[in-house]
């Protein structure tokens, strides 16, 4: 049973372009979270979807994120027209019936914008 | 929203000696979360608590729920140098749907 598969596991883009980061949930975990974290800081909710729905995306920015995680394939977690201060690591989790019982991380996506 | 206050910050100990960290909050939360996190990994779930009170061991680690809902402590006891990470406290709160997660605390175990 594989766990949470997030990739690629860097991506530098310069400012300006697209990113998109994937998120594949352990199998069974229909619930998937992403968090920002920044260097040497602790890690920041950013978006909870279940299939087809967005649960509650108050810690995403208003503007250039976006998120979907849909019926087939993984979470997607978009950021449009990146700026220099969007360089962090971003972490997806899944859980199986919510964040009240255990939550499993993948290993991140390191993403550097210059 | 809430916040959660992990301490210390750092800590630098020898090997074999026991160590413990804590998190306190101004809310209470409905779970109490430990997490290690290793340079350039995501966060590996270490245990979990779910009622006020609860003791949990596992292995050389055990975590507990404060009675107030509002702290949690780990302790690691006879630490040896694969202990070195950062260790992450998070609380779950059902009315917010989220982990807060605390600021984190950088352990070095020394030879």
């Amino acid at each position: 049973n594989a766990g949470v598969m997030q990739n690629p596991r860097h991506l530098v883009r310069r400012r300006g372009q697209e990113a998109r980061l994937r998120c594949s949930p352990m199998k069974g975990h229909s619930h998937v979270y992403w968090y920002r974290q920044l260097p040497e800081e602790g890690l920041k909710f950013m978006v909870y979807l279940q299939k087809e729905n967005i649960i509650d995306e108050s810690g995403m920015p208003k503007e250039r994120f976006s998120a979907e995680f849909p019926k087939e394939g993984p979470s997607i977690l978009r950021i449009q027209q990146v700026v220099r201060g969007d360089s962090a690591a971003y972490f997806c989790a899944s859980s199986p019936q919510g964040m009240n019982t255990e939550a499993f991380f993948g290993q991140g996506t390191r993403l550097t914008v210059v | 929203g809430q916040q959660l206050n992990q301490s210390p910050q750092s800590m630098f100990i020898q090997e074999g000696e026991d160590v413990s960290m804590n998190c306190t909050s101004s809310s209470i939360f409905n779970t109490w979360l430990w997490y290690k996190q290793d340079p350039g990994e995501g966060p590996v779930l270490l245990i979990a608590l779910y009622k006020a009170g609860e003791l949990t061991s596992n292995g050389r680690l055990t975590a507990q729920f404060g009675i107030t809902r509002k702290d949690s402590f780990l302790n690691i006891s006879a630490s040896i140098p694969s202990d070195v990470g950062i260790y992450f406290c998070a609380g779950y709160l059902v009315a917010a749907r989220q982990l807060t997660f605390g600021s984190g605390t950088q352990l070095t175990v020394l030879p």
